[in-house]
């Protein structure tokens, strides 16, 4: 079954520095998606992605986040300055769609740690 | 807020005995997902029940749908070691959904 790629798995990084984290969606999928979930927490939508424009965003996606589809096969999330409470499982999605929010197909997920 | 919220967060039962969660939720749906996360894990999408459907089968899972009491249920029978997991339910909202909302998930724990 195709799948959702995420690299890299792991990211550390100093507290203020930016963080770029890479996603290739299923190819012929047209909505992309950011989550994160915080250790043991639950999963928490950050922003939506169709036809190279944010669809939606959530009051976390501030403007120290960024999303681009730089290349028609990459989605990445920037983050700008981050603090210690960026530090969390960031999961990619894409999802075919094609009425409402279909199945949504994950990636394993980058552990982002800020220190 | 639409968030789907399950109960129990936590559940521990022995092998071979069936599991139930619940998800409630608050707005209304296009549909209503379960999906299932091994520690440390992206998420698997396992079942859509539709919000004109009731109940949906998927090999061991049994999903309900009660939208008027907002609610659903995931049934796993004959349980696993293997299913020890969290399960999450996510919704959409009928107005222009552009994302899914996940619930505080189930803890569950299979006991050989």
């Amino acid at each position: 079954e195709p799948e959702v790629t995420q690299t890299p798995s792991h990211q550390v990084t100093q507290m203020g520095q930016e963080v770029i984290l890479r996603c290739v969606p299923i190819s012929n999928h047209l909505y992309f998606y950011w989550y994160r979930q915080i250790l043991g927490q639950k999963v928490e939508f950050l922003v939506s992605f169709y036809n190279n424009e944010i669809s939606e965003k959530s009051e976390i996606f501030d403007d120290q986040f960024s999303v681009e589809r730089p290349d028609g096969s990459n989605f990445t999330l920037k983050i700008r300055s981050t603090k210690l409470e960026d530090s969390a499982m960031y999961f990619c999605a894409s999802s075919a769609r094609t009425g409402g929010v279909e199945k949504l197909f994950f990636g394993s997920g980058t552990q982002l740690s800020v220190l | 807020s639409q968030q789907g919220e399950e109960d129990p967060q936590a559940l521990s039962i022995q092998e071979g005995e069936n599991a139930t969660m619940n998800c409630s939720y608050k707005t209304s749906i296009n549909n209503l997902q379960w999906y299932r996360q091994n520690s440390g894990r992206g998420l698997v999408h396992l079942i859509l029940i539709r919000s004109n459907e009731r109940e949906k089968h998927s090999g061991r899972l049994r999903v309900t749908l009660d939208t008027s009491k907002k609610s659903s249920s995931l049934l796993i029978t004959a349980s696993r070691a293997a299913d020890t997991a969290s399960y999450f339910c996510a919704t959409d909202g009928i107005q222009g959904a552009q994302k899914l909302v996940f619930g505080q998930g189930t803890r569950l724990t299979i006991n050989p």
